[in-house]
């Protein structure tokens, strides 16, 4: 079983849309959530991290849920600039030394 | 300003030839990593290293080989026994997790070597 799942999609939205994508986690005891954000041939750059009791920034908003091991990302009013894919990455506390675990991401494009 | 820089941004390895990637850091950083994307995957550990000399294999090792000798550097060198190295390449960094301290603590990216073959 992989460490972090995610839905690859594609997702197409129009703009001024909330998309929301979910990932799915493996380690119980992973401690560390974050989103991050690829655009074409770039790298990653984190978007934000997850905190236990949610958190947003602007028009995102992330949660972790740890009873059914899933983080969220929902983003409102989507814009064209936020078409790109979306990485999960979990951190588990123990066991692989700090190792960083990537979902294969979600890819977004918003329609005009 | 802070960051990591890898260099060369685009690499041509001949067949046989062994390349080397250089990643550098200035964020003071005791962790640091090595991955593999290929076009529409994935990021792939190759190897990572928590702290100075020493370092460990991640899931694609073979074909690859690292050292760090110093806290701001972690060159990756791509054998001649990689038969498929056309790829990004990306290094990153991080404060390690020290128990319940510095959780939360992200990793940050060079902005990647694209590799070839000629």
């Amino acid at each position: 079983r992989k460490e972090v799942e995610q839905d690859p999609g594609p997702f197409n939205v129009p703009e001024g849309a909330t998309v929301a994508f979910n990932c799915t986690y493996s380690n119980s005891a992973s401690q560390s959530f974050f989103w991050y954000r690829q655009d074409c041939r770039k790298e990653p750059k984190l978007l934000m991290s997850v905190y236990s009791s949610g958190n947003e920034d602007g028009r995102f908003t992330a949660q972790l849920n740890r009873a059914s091991q899933y983080i969220s990302l929902l983003i409102r009013d989507s814009k064209l600039s936020d078409s790109a894919t979306y990485l999960c990455v979990v951190n588990p506390i123990s066991g692989t030394g700090n190792q960083f675990y990537f979902g294969t991401g979600t890819s977004l494009t918003v329609i005009p | 300003d802070g960051g990591i820089t890898q260099s060369p941004k685009y690499l041509f390895r001949k067949e046989g030839q062994n390349v080397t990637l250089s990643c550098e850091q200035n964020l003071n950083h005791d962790a640091m990593y090595w991955y593999r994307q290929d076009p529409g995957q994935g990021l792939r550990l190759i190897y990572y290293s928590q702290i100075v000399n020493d370092f460990q294999k991640g899931d694609i090792a073979e074909g690859y080989s690292v050292s760090r000798e110093k806290k701001e550097s972690f060159p990756l060198t791509v054998t001649s026994a990689q038969k498929n190295p056309t790829a990004f390449y990306l290094c990153a960094s991080s404060i390690p997790r020290q128990g319940a301290l510095y959780s939360n603590q992200p990793q940050h990216f060079g902005d990647g070597t694209r590799l070839s073959i000629l």
